[in-house]
């Protein structure tokens, strides 16, 4: 089936640094998002990318939808503590999918102060 | 504007109890609705997923069933809880086509001891 590829698993970095995450697949897909959860809660929505080449910002996180449609990163500049968590990559094929997101396995972020 | 409602946030349940989770959502009809597993603070295993009422489909074999009795109402449910059904359970929506991600709910809990 489809599968997700993140990378890396977990990031232990310094408040101020820049982080780097990414996803990449077999499968090309219509749709790729970024979701952060937070210690014991739900995943909330950071960025959502529909067209191959896509490049978008939210505040200090900018997310690409590669140009195969097979991959996407995230880029989170001058990291605060608060972005700790676990950032996930997901995608969407459309077709008969019946609206299933594929995730990746996430990326636990630690941001030492 | 939708709104998702999941409880309980927590629950500690002995091994061969029953299990009942409940997931609502506002200010839609017609919600694809999809419960998820989290173990471990890791990856996002679904479970079942639903495109109707009375519509179930499951994507893993397991002690767990699904049913969705009103159209924004979607149930998890065991008949005998196992110590492997611990983990983190998640209910989310979307509008259908998935191009729009996923809303997730804040989250249940569930210890099995």
């Amino acid at each position: 089936g489809q599968q997700l590829n993140q990378s890396p698993q977990s990031m232990f970095i310094q408040e101020g640094e820049d982080v780097s995450m990414n996803c990449t697949s077999s499968s090309i897909f219509n749709t790729w998002l970024w979701y952060k959860q937070d210690p014991g809660e739900g995943p909330v929505l950071l960025i959502a990318l529909y067209k191959a080449g896509e490049l978008t910002s939210n505040g200090r996180l900018t997310a690409q939808f590669g140009i195969t449609r097979k991959d996407s990163f995230l880029n989170i500049s001058a990291s605060i503590p608060s972005d700790v968590g676990i950032y996930f990559c997901a995608a969407y094929a459309g077709g008969t999918s019946y609206g299933k997101l594929t995730f990746g396995q996430g990326t636990i972020l630690t941001v030492h102060p | 504007s939708q709104t998702i409602h999941q409880w309980p946030a927590t629950l500690v349940q002995p091994v061969g109890s029953p299990l009942s989770l409940e997931c609502t959502v506002e200010g839609t009809s017609n919600p694809n609705l999809y419960w998820y597993r989290q173990a471990a603070g890791r990856g996002l295993q679904l479970l079942f997923y639903s495109v109707g009422i009375g519509q179930i489909s499951s994507e893993v074999p397991q002690n767990l069933s699904a049913s969705r009795p009103q159209d924004r109402q979607f149930i998890l449910s065991s008949k005998k809880l196992l110590l492997s059904d611990s983990g983190f359970y998640l209910c989310a929506w979307n509008a259908g086509t998935g191009g729009y991600g996923y809303t997730f709910g804040s989250g249940t809990r569930l210890t099995v001891v």
